[in-house]
């Protein structure tokens, strides 16, 4: 069983919809959670970081984590062309989901 | 600050060649890394170092080398290229220590890649 599993995609939504971003994971020892995001040809940047169970808001973007159900979740509202790209989650030092592409219609 | 810099952008090798992929930071990380990223599979730990002088093998070390006599510089080394290892190439440093009261920070900053063609 992978330590993270993500769903690859492609999503594909008009300007302005609710994303939600997800992946699972197997190690119940994971306390840190990560979502990095990647525009096509660069390398991946910190989007969002969360220590623990529940819920973290910066701006438009929601990180949620359930430890009970091992389950993860980057929501975005009012979703922008500019947030077109591939949204990687992360947990502890070295796991990384395959990444989700996400593309916004305008 | 440059953060964390690769060089070079892209590569094309033949079969066979050597080459060393260069990474640095001037973030004063302790934790350093190298990825690859292939097309729908993720980032794949080759190698990472605790510190200078520090190193220890990830998930897809064969083929690979690499060392880390300062904290700035993390090179790594391809003895005999190989076909399979046309990919991108990630570096990444973090800093691990007491962040925010909560011991370790696994936060990690990329550089922009080398992309690495093997024919």
């Amino acid at each position: 069983q992978k330590e993270v599993e993500q769903d690859p995609g492609p999503l594909s939504v008009p300007e302005g919809a609710i994303v939600s971003l997800n992946c699972t994971y197997s190690n119940s020892a994971f306390q840190y959670f990560m979502w990095y995001r990647q525009y096509s040809r660069k390398g991946p940047e910190l989007l969002m970081y969360t220590y623990s169970s529940g819920n973290k808001e910066d701006g438009r973007f929601t990180a949620q984590v359930d430890k009970s159900s091992k389950y993860i979740s980057l929501f975005i509202r009012d979703s922008q062309p500019s947030d077109s790209a591939t949204y990687l989650c992360a947990m502890g030092r070295f796991y990384f989901g395959t990444g989700t592409s996400l593309t916004v219609i305008p | 600050n440059a953060g964390v810099t690769q060089t070079p952008k892209f590569r094309i090798l033949k079969i066979g060649q050597s080459m060393t992929l260069q990474c640095a930071q001037d973030m004063n990380h302790n934790y350093m890394y190298w990825y690859r990223q292939d097309p729908g599979m993720g980032l794949k730990l080759i190698y990472y170092s605790v510190g200078a002088g520090i190193t220890d093998k990830g998930e897809v070390p064969n083929g690979y080398n690499v060392s880390r006599s300062t904290t700035e510089d993390f090179p790594l080394r391809l003895e005999l290229a190989a076909p399979s290892q046309t990919s991108v190439y990630f570096c990444a440093s973090s800093y691990s220590g007491e962040t925010w009261g909560r011991g370790d920070s696994y936060e990690q900053y990329f550089g922009p890649g080398t992309r690495l063609t093997v024919t």
